[in-house]
Formats: structure tokens, C-alpha cells, sequence
């Protein structure tokens, strides 16, 4: 059974900081790895897609890392804003179970 | 281009009683899912759909929980009879297939009392 894990479950930050935050999963038999995010009350948001042929993604001021083999990758966010405070959530496509597994996110408050 | 459409946004019914969740995709995507998500946690899978046909149900408790997607387009999610366990955020979502980018809708709070 995949399983996937987020680590810290929760970050707070001054305004300004750039920050790194953590995915782990078990089986490496990925198709794809996903990071999303999540505000107060509303649906998930797709922040990036990385194919397991890949190393990183980047969209403007976050970059998605992935390392296969070890099971892991890394959300880094660049000089942070309020506005990037919400849960955020990474998720796993496995090639032996054909859908997204999810971690339990990692709740995010950027401070003025 | 408008997202994945979810109504009702928030119901509280009495247990034992029948809920109804409906889900519009984004046009032109023919996977849809249903997930259920809890507090605190990421989401899980309900079920999957491929255009009309439900090809993933595994996580779909069937005693109680029906769901149906006519004419591959609009989904139902049902729950008969409600449990107070069953209470949590009910969200759809679309792709144009299973391995890309899947779109959320807002999802439904349900609260069992």
C-alpha cells in the first residue's frame, strides 16, 4: 500500500522567508507526483505536476523537486507572502494502484 | 473556462436520512472523481469514472453509498442512510485522464447530526 507523509504538519514564517517543504513515499513505482493547495474551506488548487521522468518543476516563485528512488520530493517556496498561507498537499500517482495518494498536507502561515 | 461545478456547498440532515451530491466537470474532461476528505487529512478516493463507466470503486462503501454519471458528462454522489461517521467534505474532481492534472470543485460539507 502506498503511503505518503508530509513533514513539518505545520510551518509558520515571517513574510520574506523562502521555505521548504517535505514529501515522503513508499513505493517508487510512480507515474506522477503532484503538489496542491488547499485554502480554509474551498477545493484543492494544482500548483505543479512532475512526471516521474523528471527532476523538478517551477512556476514562477515555487519550485517542485523529485527524487524517485529515495521517495521523495520538496516543495520550495521563494520569498514568502501572507497570501501563501493554506494547507498544502502532495500526491502521488502509482502506477500499481492507478490513482493519486494523498499525504495529510502541511498547514502553512506566512506572517505580515 | 469555468471549473468543476459542486452543489449543494454545505448540508446538515439527521442520521439515517438520504443525501444527494451533485458534480458538473469541466467540459471535455472524461475522468471524474469523488473523494472524501476528512479533517486534517488528504483526500481519498471514492470512486473513479472514465467517461460513463465507474472503472474504480474499490473505496466505495456500496451498502450505503451509490454514485452514477449519465450521458458521461454531470455525476451523482448518494449516501442511504446517512451515518454520523459519514460526516466530512465531499469533493469532485475532472481530468482530461487519470494521469494528468485534476481539477477541484469546492466540495460539499455534509454534517450528520
Amino acid at each position: 500500500k502506498q503511503e505518503v507523509t508530509q513533514i513539518p504538519a505545520a510551518l509558520s514564517v515571517p513574510e520574506g522567508e523562502n521555505l521548504v517543504l517535505n514529501c515522503s513515499f513508499t513505493d517508487s513505482a510512480i507515474y506522477n507526483l503532484q503538489w496542491f493547495r488547499q485554502d480554509p474551506g474551498k477545493g484543492l488548487t494544482s500548483l505543479l505536476l512532475i512526471q516521474s521522468s523528471q527532476r523538478e518543476q517551477t512556476s514562477g516563485r515555487l519550485n517542485a523537486s523529485l527524487d524517485k528512488s529515495s521517495g521523495r520530493s520538496t516543495l520550495y517556496i521563494a520569498a514568502s507572502q501572507p497570501g501563501d498561507s493554506a494547507t498544502y498537499l502532495c500526491a502521488v500517482f502509482g502506477t500499481s494502484y492507478g490513482k493519486l495518494t494523498f499525504g495529510q498536507g502541511t498547514i502553512l502561515t506566512v506572517h505580515p | 473556462e469555468a471549473g468543476v461545478v459542486q452543489s449543494p456547498r454545505y448540508k446538515i440532515i439527521e442520521k439515517k436520512q438520504p443525501v444527494a451530491f451533485w458534480c458538473n466537470p469541466i467540459s471535455g474532461h472524461n475522468t471524474l472523481y469523488w473523494y472524501l476528505q476528512n479533517l486534517g487529512q488528504g483526500p481519498e478516493l471514492l470512486i473513479r469514472y472514465e467517461n460513463e463507466e465507474a472503472v474504480d470503486d474499490s473505496q466505495l462503501p456500496k451498502d450505503r453509498f451509490s454514485a452514477e454519471r449519465l450521458k458521461g458528462v454531470d455525476s451523482t454522489l448518494k449516501i442511504q442512510p446517512a451515518e454520523l461517521g459519514d460526516s466530512a467534505v465531499y469533493l469532485c474532481a475532472s481530468s482530461l485522464s487519470k494521469t494528468d492534472t485534476q481539477y477541484f470543485g469546492p466540495g460539499t460539507r455534509l454534517t450528520v447530526l
